[in-house]
């Protein structure tokens, strides 16, 4: 079974520039997560998806953030303009939904600097 | 609301034990347990939902103690393999999937 797909895998940019990443779920995972790692901390959330409707964004920072997930597969993760602190390695992770045990599965994640 | 993992930082022999503790400020739904290497994703270990019910893996044992809304990860007869950053998530309410994380303990497994 394919795991998370996400890409790119690096991505260094100038502060006040924009920059995409993308997520492929597992197969049948109609949820799916974003969530932001700064280096030494445990994942944060930014928003959670089922199927190509919104769960949870009330962490996701809405003036320079945005998410979708048109058709309930792949989502897209946008920040424009970026700011210094937005360094981190941002992780897409998908879990079946309804499910007892919802355990998340994560992605390789994307390691972005910004400059 | 975040929850409060202890200790930070763990140095074990191979073949000696850990436990790792996650505590909450409110009544928890469940705990999720992930273990991460360094440059890699979270890979799930335990879930341990509230009512006694878990799902992990063989070789690892958690605890969940609703009363006093903690968790422990159990490590036996550790391995070099067992070393990385251990993270406890955890869900209030309900089945919501939405987890806040610690802040991580980092373990590390010396011949």
């Amino acid at each position: 079974e394919a795991g998370v797909a996400q890409s790119p895998r690096y991505k260094i940019i100038e502060k006040r520039q924009s920059v995409a990443f993308w997520c492929n779920p597992i197969s049948g995972h109609a949820t799916l997560y974003w969530y932001q790692q700064i280096l030494g901390q445990g994942p944060k959330l930014l928003i959670q998806f089922q199927n190509n409707g919104v769960v949870d964004d009330s962490q996701l920072p809405k003036d320079r953030f945005s998410a979708e997930r048109l058709k309930g597969v792949d989502s897209t993760l946008k920040i424009q303009p970026a700011k210094l602190e937005d360094s981190a390695v941002y992780l897409c992770a998908s879990s079946l939904t309804g499910a007892v045990y919802n355990e998340q599965f994560f992605g390789p994640g994307t390691r972005l600097t910004v400059l | 609301q975040q929850p409060v993992q202890s200790p930070q930082a763990v140095i074990l022999r191979e073949g000696e034990d850990a436990v790792i503790n996650c505590s909450s400020s409110k009544a928890l739904y469940s705990v999720h347990w992930y273990r991460q290497k360094h440059g890699e994703a979270p890979v799930f270990l335990m879930i341990l939902l509230k009512g006694g019910e878990q799902k992990g893996h063989e070789k690892i044992s958690a605890s969940f103690n609703e009363k006093k809304q903690q968790s422990s990860l159990y490590l036996t007869a550790s391995q070099l393999s067992y070393s990385g950053t251990y993270f406890c998530g955890t869900e209030y309410g309900g089945n919501t999937g939405k987890l806040i994380f610690g802040q991580g303990t980092t373990l590390q497994v010396k011949p």
